[in-house]
């Protein structure tokens, strides 16, 4: 079975500091997939990045970036200089790879909620 | 932005009424899931789709049942609404092709509640 715990429930952060939303997941599958959503107070949801398990390069985008770690099962995401903007609820997800015959169905974590305060 | 509307996008209804809530894409993506997002619980699958006619259940699948006659449209039936079910329901398909193949893209959601 799979697991993905995000065990941050709410950071709370002011402007302009670097905050990290820390993901751990659980999986048998040999290869996977790990995800990235934002949810912000308007309620969508947007997808955000996407790490196939045989690609442990780390990402930057712009403010963003994605530690993915095989060793210790994580895949934290890292915003410097936060602003007013990114306060959402994030969400990471896990689901079986291309090569492992599962059913491609993501697993949730409960979400961390990140306000980032002027 | 992957072309999927949901409608309607807010609805207030009693319960022991039938409810349909409606997902429609227009890029033609096979697999389209309903899932549901409860505080504490994060997003729970209900139903998915492989294909035109084609279903299975997910996790929280009691209550509900789905209906899949064309391609572009993912229906979400609530036989009776329970209170329970006050909901924000959101749709999503899976991309099979593309930079993100196997990414799940989601619709804009439907806030439900059953008074």
């Amino acid at each position: 079975a799979q697991k993905v715990t995000q065990a941050q429930t709410e950071i709370s952060v002011v402007e302009k500091e670097d905050v990290t939303l820390d993901c751990v997941y659980e999986t048998r599958d040999t290869t996977y997939y790990l995800f990235w959503y934002k949810q912000p107070p308007s309620g969508e949801l947007v997808f955000l990045i996407r790490r196939n398990s045989f690609d442990e390069q780390n990402e930057i985008s712009g403010r963003y970036s994605w530690n993915f770690q095989k060793s210790t099962s994580s895949f934290n995401f890292t915003i410097t200089a936060s602003q007013v903007v990114d306060s959402a609820v994030y969400f990471c997800a896990l689901s079986a790879g291309p090569a492992s015959g599962g059913s491609y169905i993501p697993t949730f974590g409960r979400g961390t909620s990140l306000i980032v305060h002027p | 932005d992957a072309g999927i509307t949901q409608s309607p996008r807010h609805k207030v209804t009693e319960t022991g009424t039938p409810v349909t809530l409606r997902c429609h894409q227009t890029e033609n993506h096979r697999y389209m899931y309903w899932y549901r997002q409860d505080p504490g619980h994060g997003l729970r699958l209900i139903h998915y789709s492989y294909g035109v006619k084609d279903t299975d259940k997910g996790e929280v699948s009691d209550g509900y049942s789905v209906s899949r006659s064309k391609t572009e449209d993912f229906l979400l039936t609530l036989e009776s609404a329970t209170s329970s079910q006050t909901s924000v329901y959101f749709c999503a398909i899976r991309t099979r092709r593309g930079a993100e193949i196997d990414t799940q893209y989601f619709g804009p959601g439907t806030r439900l509640t059953v008074l």
